[in-house]
């Protein structure tokens, strides 16, 4: 079974600056999130889509950050314009839920985003 | 916001002995998970325990969870190099189904 696939790995670009992370999730799961990962600490959920709409987002900086699943498959996450805080890890995740009603999420490599 | 704290932050133990790592979580979930993250990749699932469950056992894993606690458990059995790696625990919330991680155990097995 194919896992969670991200482009690209690494992105170095500088301060105002934009940038696009793209994911294409497990085949059939419906659910889709999006999360930072600064170094030393844990991923914080930034959107969570089911299917194509929105769940949650209110973890987002909508100022300045914005996602789309279009099709209710692949996924793009847009920052514009980048500021030095937004280096990170950009983690995509796809999950299912089981009919125990639990959901195991399946990630990808992420993406390195440094901002200089 | 993070969801579960784990504790401790960082833990170094010799090669064999076995290593335990906490989380303490908020609010009700329908189940916790455990997730390693090897330094500059992504995170892999380790083990999932359902609310209705107190204890799961996954090969030198041990996973316990005391829902009146709002706390789990970690236990690595025999500790090798390769478990050197960032431990996390996720919770299922009930009230929306989303995942979400604490802070994280670094955990360094020392030859």
């Amino acid at each position: 079974e194919a896992g969670v696939a991200q482009s690209p790995r690494y992105k170095i670009i500088e301060k105002r600056q934009s940038v696009a992370f793209w994911c294409n999730p497990i085949s059939g799961h419906a659910t889709l999130y999006w999360y930072q990962q600064i170094l030393g600490q844990g991923p914080k959920l930034l959107i969570q889509f089911q299917n194509n709409g929105v769940v949650d987002d209110s973890q987002l900086p909508k100022d300045r950050f914005s996602a789309e699943r279009l099709k209710g498959v692949d996924s793009t996450l847009k920052i514009q314009p980048a500021k030095l805080e937004d280096s990170a890890v950009y983690l995509c995740a796809s999950s299912f839920i089981d009919r125990a009603m639990n959901t195991e999420a399946f990630f990808g490599q992420g993406t390195r985003l440094t901002v200089v | 916001s993070q969801q579960g704290e784990e504790d401790p932050q960082a833990l170094s133990i010799q090669e064999g002995e076995n290593a335990t790592m906490n989380c303490s979580y908020k609010t009700s979930i329908n189940n916790l998970q455990w997730y390693r993250q090897n330094s500059g990749r992504g995170l892999v699932h380790l083990i999932l325990i359902r609310s209705n469950e107190r204890e799961k056992h996954s090969g030198r894993l041990r996973v316990t969870l005391d829902t009146s606690k709002k706390s789990s458990s970690l236990l690595i059995t025999a500790s090798r190099a390769a478990d050197t790696a960032s431990y996390f625990c996720a919770t299922d919330a009930t009230s929306a189904s989303k995942i979400i991680f604490g802070s994280g155990t670094r955990l360094s097995i020392r030859p």
